[in-house]
């Protein structure tokens, strides 16, 4: 069974640009977690993705968007870069219903210059 | 404000040695998840808890879940090289929503 797999590995842009990452669940997963791991810190979540739908989304702003295909793949994008946005972005994704696991894929370092 | 507090921050410790890693909060979890991450890599899940008081053990490593469910504890037995890696605590709350601990880094030297 293949794992959560995400794209780019890594990913370089400049401030102002614009970043898209793309993160594909497990075979059987409706639900898609992003979180964003910044140097030092831990896990912060970012949205949360569930049949097609935005659940929840973390204390980030609004240039920080996603959406969920018909697949249950997900697309992260992030707007107007700044350089603290640097960082590493991790994917993962679970079975519906409650206290399921997540399973995360190996994520993309997004680097801002 | 961090919602789930790992301690300690960070741990080395000599080969053989015994460990045991904290992860606290003042709130309730429907469950807690323990995960390792290795550099360059996402994080793997090792285990899930779900019930109060709850123990669970996967080789060297025991895990148990308070009988409030807001704290948890993992216990490594006879450290080796490689169990060297960032462990991650993540509580899950009503509505899917998941809170990641600040993680224990741990190096163990062989």
């Amino acid at each position: 069974e293949a794992g959560v797999t995400q794209s780019p590995t890594h990913l370089i842009k400049t401030r102002g640009q614009q970043a898209t990452l793309r993160c594909s669940p497990i075979s059987g997963h409706t639900s898609v977690y992003w979180y964003q791991q910044a140097l030092g810190l831990g896990l912060q979540f970012l949205l949360w993705y569930d049949e097609g739908e935005e659940r929840n989304r973390g204390n980030f702003p609004p240039r920080f968007s996603g959406r969920q295909f018909p697949n249950y793949s997900s697309e992260l994008n992030v707007n107007a870069l700044e350089l603290e946005d640097s960082a590493l972005y991790l994917c993962a994704s679970s079975l519906p219903g409650g206290d399921q696991p997540q399973h995360f894929g190996d994520g993309t370092r997004l680097s801002i210059l | 404000t961090q919602l789930l507090e790992q301690s300690p921050q960070f741990l080395s410790i000599q080969e053989g040695e015994n460990l045991t890693v904290y992860c606290n909060s003042s709130s309730v979890f429907s469950s807690l998840q323990w995960y390792r991450q290795e550099p360059g890599e996402g994080p793997v899940l090792l285990v899930t808890v779900v019930t109060g008081g709850e123990v669970k053990k996967l080789k060297r490593l025991t895990f148990q879940f308070g009988d409030a469910r807001k704290d948890s504890s993992l216990h490594i037995t006879a450290a080796q090289p490689g169990d060297t890696g960032l462990y991650l605590c993540a509580g899950e709350r009503v509505g899917n929503q998941f809170y990641f601990g600040t993680g224990t880094s741990l190096t163990v030297i062989p």
